[in-house]
C-alpha cells in the first residue's frame, strides 16, 4: 500500500522569503503522479502543482516548484517570494494512476508573516 | 462556470441518525469522488462514481453508501451515525477524455461539515 508522510506539522515564513515543505512517500510503482494541494481556511482544496513520475524535469508553476527525487521517494515544494495569501494547509498527495484515488499526507500548516 | 458545489455546508446530527450530502460536479465533469477529512488530518478516500456506478471504494464500512445520477451529480449517505463520523466531507469531480481515460485533475468543493453529537 502506498503511504505519504509530511513530517512538518507547521512552518512559518516571512513575506517575500522562500520556504520548502517536505514530503516523502512509499510505493512499489514505477509510474505514478504526485501533487501538492493547498487548503485555505475557506476549506476548498486547490491544486498547486503536479508531477508525473516518468518526467525527470521538476515541475514549476510561477512561484511554486518541486524537487522530485524518485530514488529517494521525496517530493518537496518550494514557495518563492511568499505572500500572505499563501497562508494555508498544504497537502502532499499520491495517485497511482489517473483513474485512481488520491492518497494524502497529514498536511503542513504554513503561516506567512508580514 | 460554476465549480463543484456541495450542500449543506454545515449540519449537526445525533448518533444513530442518517445523513445525506449532495454534490454537483464542475460543468463538463462526469466523475465524482468523495473524501472524509477528520480534524487535523488529510482527506481519506471514500468512493468514486462514474457512469452511475461505484468504481472504487476506500476502507469505509457499508454504512457509507452513495449514488450518482444521470446528470453526474452525486449523493453520499451515512447511516447509523457515530461520533467518529464527525468530519469535513469533500466532493471532488474530474473528467475523462474521449477514450475514457481519466485526466487525473480533481476539482474540490468547499465541503460539508458534519458534526455528530
Amino acid at each position: 500500500a502506498q503511504t505519504v508522510t509530511q513530517s512538518q506539522p507547521e512552518m512559518s515564513v516571512q513575506e517575500a522569503e522562500t520556504v520548502t515543505l517536505s514530503c516523502t512517500y512509499d510505493t512499489s510503482e514505477n509510474n505514478y503522479y504526485l501533487f501538492w494541494y493547498k487548503q485555505p481556511p475557506s476549506r476548498q482544496m486547490i491544486l498547486v502543482i503536479r508531477q508525473e513520475a516518468y518526467k525527470q524535469q521538476n515541475a514549476t508553476e510561477n512561484r511554486f516548484s518541486v524537487n522530485f527525487q524518485k530514488a529517494a521517494k521525496s517530493f518537496s515544494l518550494k514557495i518563492s517570494d511568499s505572500q500572505l495569501g499563501d497562508t494555508a494547509m498544504y497537502f502532499c498527495a499520491f495517485m497511482k494512476s489517473l483513474a485512481d484515488k488520491l492518497i494524502f499526507g497529514t498536511g503542513t500548516r504554513l503561516q506567512v508573516f508580514p | 462556470d460554476a465549480g463543484v458545489t456541495q450542500s449543506p455546508t454545515h449540519l449537526i446530527k445525533t448518533r444513530g441518525q442518517q445523513v445525506t450530502l449532495r454534490c454537483s460536479p464542475k460543468s463538463g465533469h462526469d466523475t465524482v469522488s468523495w473524501y472524509q477529512q477528520a480534524l487535523g488530518q488529510g482527506p481519506q478516500f471514500i468512493f468514486q462514481y462514474y457512469e452511475e456506478e461505484e468504481r472504487q471504494r476506500g476502507n469505509f464500512p457499508d454504512r457509507f453508501s452513495g449514488h450518482q445520477f444521470p446528470n453526474y451529480s452525486s449523493e453520499l449517505n451515512v447511516n447509523a451515525l457515530l461520533l467518529g463520523d464527525s468530519a469535513l466531507y469533500l466532493c471532488a469531480s474530474s473528467s475523462r477524455l474521449a477514450g475514457g481515460h481519466h485526466t487525473g485533475e480533481l476539482f474540490f468543493g468547499e465541503g460539508s461539515r458534519l458534526t455528530v453529537l
